[in-house]
């Protein structure tokens, strides 16, 4: 099993651009989610989906971040327009049962808006 | 709402010596509770889990971790820590609708650092 890839791993980008991450989870996984790390506020969750439905969205910081999963097997995470404080390490994880058996992370996309 | 506290922001022990990883939750009912780690760059990584039954659960490369409700404590700990255990430890607890863990809350996460 590959694990949950992400993609890109580092993104760099200027100030009012739009950027889209993107995840793909384990396989049979039903549930989906994104996190934020920064050091100042740590690990944050975004958003998460079970069976490709956004279930709890209350962490997705403005409208300016969206989030789709489209099927079983991939999710973007958009930014448009992107700032200097969306600057952060987003991390895709997806869990079997609930989270029964814990979240698997995905290695994170590194994002710079400059 | 669920929280969890780690207490310390930055431990140093030598290698071969034992260590504990402090924890403390709040949360109303017994809640799932979690300990990952993260190495530098890359994402994080399940080291054992507390959903009911035993107290004392055992995890991967050695670790192990007690629920003790009165304290409302989940610490980690490993009886010889070794130079490769040196990264980031992240506590959370899961909440989510009854029966499930589906909404983790993570810690501020303690940096460990071993020396030789």
């Amino acid at each position: 099993d590959a694990g949950v890839i992400q993609s890109p791993r580092h993104e760099v980008t200027e100030m009012g651009q739009e950027v889209t991450l993107r995840c793909k989870p384990i396989s049979g996984h039903d549930y989906l989610f994104w996190y934020r790390q920064t050091m100042m506020r740590g690990l944050e969750l975004l958003i998460y989906f079970n069976n490709n439905v956004p279930i709890d969205d209350s962490g997705m910081p403005e409208d300016r971040f969206s989030a789709k999963m489209p099927n079983a097997s991939f999710s973007t995470l958009k930014i448009q327009p992107s700032e200097p404080r969306d600057s952060a390490v987003y991390f895709c994880a997806s869990s079997l049962r609930q989270g029964a058996y814990g979240y698997t992370f995905g290695s994170g996309t590194r994002l710079t808006v400059v | 709402a669920q929280s969890v506290t780690q207490p310390d922001i930055h431990i140093t022990v030598s290698e071969g010596a034992s260590l504990e990883l402090r924890c403390n939750y709040s949360y109303g009912a017994t809640p799932y509770l979690f300990w990952y780690v993260q190495s530098p760059g890359q994402g994080l990584q399940l080291l054992l889990k507390y959903f009911s039954g035993d107290t004392l659960v055992q995890g991967i490369k050695g670790f192990e971790a007690e629920f003790k409700r009165s304290q409302s404590s989940f610490n980690l700990r490993k009886p010889s820590v070794h130079w490769s255990d040196a990264a980031e430890y992240f506590c959370a607890v899961g909440v989510g609708r009854t029966g499930t863990a589906s909404k983790l809350t993570f810690g501020t996460g303690t940096r460990l650092q071993v020396t030789l």
